[in-house]
């Protein structure tokens, strides 16, 4: 069973302030690491799909970076908004006999207040 | 098509009743998966269709769960004899190719309470 943890739970923030999350995942047999972002009553949005050490991705005021050697993926956002609001998730595609199949963590919620 | 379509968008049924969720991927797209979401829980993979290739089932939580792609296109989610812990948004996700090249493209999902 693959183990794909994300920290923290939930976080509430203010407006304006900057935060960031944690993804960790098995070190071994890593293909890719995607981040989606998934809002109420809407599809989860692909953010980043990341398949290098050492890659670091932006989209606006939103970064990522990954470390493939430790295990573990950072998401930032900068200036949070409340249209922020959502559940970021991170999924671990493996390599090898379990190739295409996607392993989800549980998310982290983020509350971005007026 | 714009992107991934499914049905029912909600779904209440009766403990011990049987129900088909549908999915229509991206047209040529050739990786599809099952997930679910309980309440309180993270996406569990279910199933992961890819090509022709035999799919990959290994996340099927008992036998009363069924999957089925015809013609490389509409897949079909079959869960027999539902049962209450069965309630879950269930979400189908579509791919050109599996993983390389870009993220799987998610569908709105069906809700399914089972009373």
């Amino acid at each position: 069973i693959l183990n794909v943890e994300q920290s923290p739970q939930s976080l509430h923030v203010q407006e304006g302030d900057s935060t960031n999350f944690t993804c960790s995942f098995p070190s071994s047999n890593f293909y890719a690491l995607h981040w989606y972002r998934w809002e109420t009553a809407k599809s989860p949005e692909a953010l980043f799909v990341m398949t290098l050490n050492g890659d670091e991705k932006k989209k606006g005021r939103i970064s990522a970076t990954l470390n493939t050697k430790e295990g573990y993926s950072y998401l930032y956002i900068k200036g949070s908004q409340p249209e922020d609001s959502a559940t970021y998730l991170c999924a671990f595609g493996a390599g090898g006999t379990s190739y295409g199949k996607l392993t989800f963590g549980q998310g982290t919620i983020l509350t971005v207040h007026p | 098509g714009a992107g991934v379509s499914q049905s029912p968008s909600n779904k209440v049924t009766e403990k011990g009743k049987d129900v088909e969720l549908r999915c229509d991927p991206i047209s040529g797209h050739t990786a599809l998966y099952w997930y679910r979401q309980s309440l309180g829980q993270g996406l569990e993979f279910l199933i992961y269709f890819q090509g022709n290739s035999a799919p990959d089932k290994s996340g099927l939580p008992s036998d009363r769960f069924s999957a089925e792609r015809t013609g490389g296109s509409v897949s079909t989610l079959t869960i027999q004899r539902t049962q209450q812990e069965d309630s879950a948004v269930y979400l189908c996700a579509s791919s050109p190719q599996p993983l390389s090249g870009g993220a799987p493209f998610f569908g709105p999902g069906t809700r399914l309470t089972v009373l």
